[in-house]
């Protein structure tokens, strides 16, 4: 597509209940992220994913956070057993890499999600 | 991991002034970038910087990559209201993991007409 495309846009869900947020990355980016924005608060690295490489998970704060990515392109980031400190508007990127300059990130729109 | 100190955090200017923000950091990075985030999207990319010293403009944003490497800033001349949103600087380390980007806090800026 012609952007990165983030969905749902909201969710609501009920302390406890696992939740999966989807991202459809540009079209040929070989590379994408998942960052967590809290009210207030800047850009929080959770995971990233490059190519068939290893993700690099480390950003992830806790072990009820997973996330894969199929076939190269869509991604999904699951939290298993949402706690209300999960609230915050989940943002997807991809960039197109290369070895000879860093072109910056497209992000989505986000998937912002409220822990009741 | 890599720590992005900017400031200011909020600005509440009138309509036509200058702004300037900036970021600093505790390691040298090789990529420096200012995003802007509008209410209910993500951030899009304003400027990217690639060297030392590099002064880059876009319209009416100009932005610098510190001889340092440890810093950069961001001008907005004649500001109108459309300016207003979140200004992110992000900058790509040294060593770090290939594309991945450090942000900073941001700053809140708010243009009065």
């Amino acid at each position: 597509g012609a952007g990165v495309s983030q969905s749902p846009s909201n969710k609501v869900t009920e302390k406890g209940k696992d939740v999966e947020l989807r991202c459809d990355p540009i079209s040929g980016h070989t590379a994408l992220y998942w960052y967590r924005q809290s009210l207030g608060q800047g850009l929080e690295f959770l995971i990233y994913f490059q190519g068939n490489s290893a993700p690099d998970k480390s950003g992830l704060p806790s072990d009820r956070f997973s996330a894969e990515r199929t076939g190269g392109s869509v991604s999904t980031l699951t939290i298993q057993r949402t706690q209300q400190e999960d609230s915050a508007v989940y943002l997807c990127a991809s960039s197109l890499e290369s070895g000879t300059r860093f072109y910056g990130y497209t992000f989505g729109s986000g998937t912002r999600l409220t822990v009741v | 991991g890599q720590q992005l100190n900017q400031s200011p955090q909020s600005m509440f200017i009138q309509e036509g002034e200058d702004v300037s923000m900036n970021c600093t950091s505790s390691s040298i990075f090789n990529t420096w970038l200012w995003y802007k985030q509008e209410p209910g999207e993500g951030p899009v990319l304003l400027i990217a910087l690639y060297k030392a010293g590099e002064l880059t403009s876009n319209g009416r944003l100009t932005a610098q990559f510190g001889i340092t490497r440890k810093d950069s800033f961001l001008n907005i001349s004649a500001s109108i209201p459309s300016d207003v949103g979140i200004y992110f600087c992000a900058g790509q380390g040294r060593g770090s993991t290939l594309g991945r980007l450090y942000f900073g806090r941001g700053t809140q800026l708010t243009v009065w007409p």
